[in-house]
C-alpha cells in the first residue's frame, strides 16, 4: 500500500523543547515538502527537498531543521527558536521539484506546545 | 515569493446551490492545481490546468484558467454535503520549483 506517513497524529511538547516529525513515503518520489497550516492561512512552505542529501527553504523555514539522509524519509526539527510552533504540519512528496507534478500529502501531525 | 490569492475565505450555501471560488495571481503561472481538504483531513489533488483559457470538468465541478494564466476558477453546480472542505488553488512560475497555495476557500453546505 503506497503512500505518506507521519506520525504521530498529534504531538505535544513544553515550551523550550526541540521536536522532530516524522515523514515516510514509499512511493520512490524525488521531492519531498513540509508545509504548515494555521487556520485561515492556507499552505506555507517550510523546507523542500529535491533529491536525497539536498534541501532548500521555503517561505517560513526561521526556526525549523530538516535533513534527508534517504530517499524515502524527510524529518522536521521544531526548534526552541520557533516563536510560534503550535500548527498542523503536512507532509508531501511529488516525483521531482517540477511543478506541473502533483503532491501526494500525508495525514499531518497536529503539534502543541504547552 | 509571488502570491495567489483566493476568494471567498468562507462560503455557506445550501444544498443544491451552486458555489465558485477565485484563484488571482498578479504574476503569470506555468500552471494551476486544485486540492480538496477535508475537515480533518489532508489535501488531495484534483486537477491541474497548464494550457491558457482551458477548461475541465469532473462530473459536478468545473475548472477554469483564464486566457491571461492569471487567474482561474472552481464552480461546483447543485452542492451536495459531500463537497464540504476547504478547495486550495496553488500555482506556479516558470522560473519557480514550488507551488504558491492560496489561503483557500472553506465550503459549507448544509442540508
Amino acid at each position: 500500500d503506497g503512500g505518506i506517513t507521519q506520525s504521530p497524529k498529534y504531538l505535544f511538547r513544553k515550551e523550550g523543547q526541540n521536536v522532530t516529525l516524522s515523514c515516510e513515503q514509499n512511493l520512490n518520489h524525488d521531492a519531498m515538502y513540509w508545509y504548515r497550516q494555521d487556520p485561515g492561512q492556507g499552505l506555507r512552505l517550510i523546507y523542500y527537498s529535491q533529491i536525497v542529501n539536498d534541501f532548500q527553504k521555503g517561505d517560513i523555514a526561521e526556526g525549523y531543521s530538516v535533513s534527508r539522509e534517504k530517499k524515502e524519509s524527510f524529518p522536521l526539527t521544531v526548534t526552541s527558536a520557533q516563536k510560534n510552533p503550535t500548527a498542523f504540519y503536512l507532509c508531501a512528496s511529488s516525483i521531482s521539484t517540477f511543478p506541473y507534478n502533483e503532491q501526494f500529502f500525508g495525514p499531518g501531525t497536529r503539534l502543541t506546545v504547552l | 515569493g509571488q502570491q495567489v490569492m483566493q476568494i471567498p475565505q468562507y462560503q455557506h450555501v445550501q444544498e443544491g446551490e451552486d458555489f465558485t471560488t477565485y484563484c488571482n495571481s498578479s504574476t503569470t503561472l506555468s500552471n494551476i492545481q486544485w486540492y480538496k481538504q477535508r475537515p480533518g483531513g489532508h489535501p488531495v489533488f484534483l486537477i491541474q490546468l497548464v494550457k491558457s483559457g482551458e477548461v475541465k470538468k469532473q462530473k459536478r465541478l468545473t475548472f477554469q484558467f483564464g486566457e491571461a494564466k492569471k487567474n482561474s476558477s472552481l464552480h461546483i453546480t447543485a452542492t451536495q454535503t459531500t463537497d464540504v472542505g476547504t478547495y486550495f488553488c496553488a500555482g506556479a512560475t516558470n522560473s519557480g520549483y514550488a507551488l504558491n497555495f492560496g489561503k483557500g476557500t472553506s465550503l459549507l453546505v448544509t442540508p
